[in-house]
């Protein structure tokens, strides 16, 4: 059963400040790695796409591999209250192209 | 602006109901998909499909069908609607291999199973 895991939280961060979100995965063979975030009440939408070991930024997000040791991260810099949602980290399959979903981490930024 | 859509927000049907909830993409991806997500269980598979008239089950098909006659369109059936059916529903769509893409989701479908 491959299987990927988050902290559910919720995890509170003060605004202004760095948010970490962590996911480890199961599967050693997998390749392609994504963070969605998902407001209350819609659909998850995607933010971040990472390949290859080490660090991708992308504005304030920054998305971080490390495949020794199975597990992916996303930062977000001077998070701001409309940063407050649930983040899905999703891993892809290389044997059938499937995504296998965490079960979500509930972040909020206090004001 | 791509775009998958789903054709209701909100829908209340009763129990012993038929359901359908339909799925319209516009991106010529190969592949559909249809989740439900409830609070504390994440996204939960229930079917997708490859291709036209392929469906393959996914994680909780029970008490589910689907339809894919034509490529951008995947439709999920509630043959019977029970209220342990009442959930959010998404349905979602990537290209074959999404390495880069990942899966495009709809706005989602909100029953309620009365």
């Amino acid at each position: 059963q491959k299987e990927v895991e988050q902290n559910s939280g919720p995890l509170s961060v003060p605004e202004g400040a760095i948010a970490s979100l962590n996911c480890t995965y199961s599967d050693r063979g997998s390749q392609s790695f994504f963070w969605y975030r998902q407001y209350s009440g819609k659909s998850p939408e995607l933010i971040m796409f990472i390949y290859s070991n080490g660090d991708k930024e992308d504005g304030r997000f920054t998305a971080q591999l490390n495949k020794a040791s199975q597990y992916v991260s996303l930062l977000i810099r001077d998070s701001q209250p409309s940063d407050s949602a649930t983040y899905l980290c999703a891993v892809l399959m290389d044997s059938n192209y499937q995504l296998i979903w965490g079960a979500g981490t509930k972040l909020i930024i206090k004001p | 602006d791509v775009k998958v859509t789903q054709s209701s927000r909100y829908l209340v049907k009763r129990t012993g109901e038929k359901v359908f909830l339909e799925c319209v993409q516009d991106m010529d991806h190969e592949n559909m998909f249809w989740y439900r997500q409830d609070p504390g269980l994440g996204l939960r598979l229930i079917y997708f499909s490859y291709d036209v008239k392929m469906k393959e089950k996914g994680d909780i098909p029970e008490g589910y069908s689907v339809s894919r006659e034509k490529k951008e369109r995947f439709s999920l059936i509630l043959e019977s609607a029970s209220t342990n059916q009442t959930s959010m529903y998404l349905c979602a769509s990537s290209r074959r291999a999404p390495i880069s893409y990942g899966y495009t989701f709809g706005s989602g479908t909100r029953l309620t199973v009365v």
